[in-house]
């Protein structure tokens, strides 16, 4: 079935570092591509989104291309700053379009 | 623009009782999906309302289920409440169509003892 793996955290970083949280899929076809982020004590937000091959998503200062051939939807951010330390989910819609197929979630601290 | 609100914010159980949770779906927006949320894990898709119909489940037992309302509001319903059932539930409302955006409230935190 549909799945999607995420690299492990927590990922702790300095203040303006690079970031990228990797991940990768298993689908049927090709479906849209999500990042949601998740701050403390709250839901998902909507961060970026693809929904084709070769799309990039970006918001924020966050970036994630759609790569088909490698089945991968990394996330990026060239200087990261404290206030983006959160939970970050990467996600797909399945087959039928009616249900988001998230990963485990990534932990991302930043520190000044 | 209302986004999606949620109550109650915190919800405490004994097991084998039933709850119920609420969802305001935000404005213009008619598709209400649930999700379970197990602390450190991600979110599971639990079941889909679109014209006050279900319109896909995912792996969850017959005790949790379901209401849309005419206002596209929502309930969750969870009988016999077991300890595993103690997570964040999140409510999630988007525009009709496949592959619409879904926008999240911030969740229930149930907790069962």
């Amino acid at each position: 079935g549909d799945s999607v793996t995420q690299m492990e955290g927590p990922v702790t970083l300095s203040e303006e570092a690079f970031l990228t949280i990797n991940c990768t899929y298993t689908a049927t076809g090709y479906p849209s591509l999500f990042w949601y982020v998740q701050y403390p004590g709250e839901g998902l937000q909507l961060l970026l989104k693809a929904t084709k091959a070769d799309d990039k998503g970006s918001n924020k200062g966050f970036e994630a291309t759609y790569r088909k051939e490698t089945t991968s939807f990394h996330l990026e951010k060239g200087s990261v700053q404290v206030s983006d330390s959160a939970v970050y989910f990467c996600a797909l819609f399945n087959q039928a379009g009616t249900a988001l197929i998230f990963g485990k979630g990534t932990t991302l601290s930043v520190s000044s | 623009e209302t986004g999606v609100t949620q109550s109650p914010t915190h919800l405490i159980k004994t097991r084998g009782q039933q709850v119920t949770l609420r969802c305001s779906s935000q404005s213009g927006h008619n598709t209400v999906s649930w999700y379970q949320q197990a602390l450190g894990q991600g979110p599971q898709f639990i079941f889909q309302y679109y014209r006050e119909e279900e319109n896909g489940r995912g792996n969850f037992p017959p005790r949790f289920s379901g209401l849309q309302f005419p206002n596209y509001s929502s309930e969750l319903n969870v009988n016999a409440l077991e300890l595993d059932d103690s997570a964040l539930y999140l409510c999630a409302s988007s525009l009709p169509g496949d592959n619409s955006p879904l926008h999240f409230g911030n969740g229930t935190r149930l907790t069962v003892t």
